[in-house]
């Protein structure tokens, strides 16, 4: 079957750097996802990646490694605002999307 | 700027009765879906469609349709609604059917 899995939870320190990992089993793949949801919002785009690799964009980069199934997010010089849920969702043969149950990400002053 | 706008925001519903939410988008998106977000679970698609006149089944469609008469619009219809179908509901938009999603701000829904 088709599977993401990613932790429930996470805590870090404000100004510290802090990596989120997603192992996914798809059938076929065509790029995995990251998305950021606030408490209470809607999710929100962050990043996309399809080759194997570091895509940077800012604070966050994203990382994958096809033959191991595996994703990180990487958040860097963490702020209070960064505390939020984190979503990896890879895309199947069919560019369906396969959603993990996300990462709520807990940042301490 | 509009993007994805969806209603109600929120609402108590007596189960059996019928139930509607909305979703319109500016964007002219091809692509538009139905997810449902529980605690502790990934977000599940519902419903979808690839383009106007089209639509599709996801992973939990049982007990909703839709309809998608137009590009922008994509209503989604629980015909009676059961205490199961207690959730957020987002409705999203890509520019195709890979691509980025938009996510409306959810509607939540309580079936007593």
């Amino acid at each position: 079957g088709q599977n993401i899995d990613q932790p429930t939870e996470m805590t870090a320190t404000e100004g510290a750097i802090v990596q989120i990992n997603c192992t996914y089993q798809t059938s076929g793949f065509n790029g995995l996802f990251w998305y950021q949801q606030h408490a209470g919002e809607a999710p929100t785009f962050l990043s996309y990646n399809v080759l194997d690799g570091l895509e940077e964009k800012g604070r966050f980069s994203s990382f994958l490694s096809r033959s191991k199934g595996y994703s990180y997010l990487l958040l860097k010089e963490l702020q209070m605002k960064d505390s939020a849920s984190y979503l990896c969702a890879g895309l199947d043969s069919n560019y369906q999307l396969i959603w993990g149950a996300g990462t709520k990400l807990i940042i301490k002053p | 700027i509009a993007g994805i706008t969806q209603a109600p925001t929120s609402q108590i519903l007596a189960a059996g009765r019928r139930m509607t939410l909305r979703c319109t988008q500016d964007m002219r998106h091809n692509a538009m879906y139905w997810y449902r977000q529980d605690l502790g679970l990934g977000l599940r698609l519902i419903h979808y469609s690839n383009t106007a006149g089209t639509t599709g089944k996801g992973e939990v469609p049982d007990g909703y349709s839709v309809s998608r008469a137009n590009t922008d619009d994509f209503p989604l219809t629980l015909a009676s609604a059961v205490p199961s179908q207690t959730s957020v509901y987002f409705c999203a938009s890509s520019v195709g059917s890979a691509g980025e999603l938009f996510f409306g701000e959810g509607s939540r829904l309580t079936v007593l």
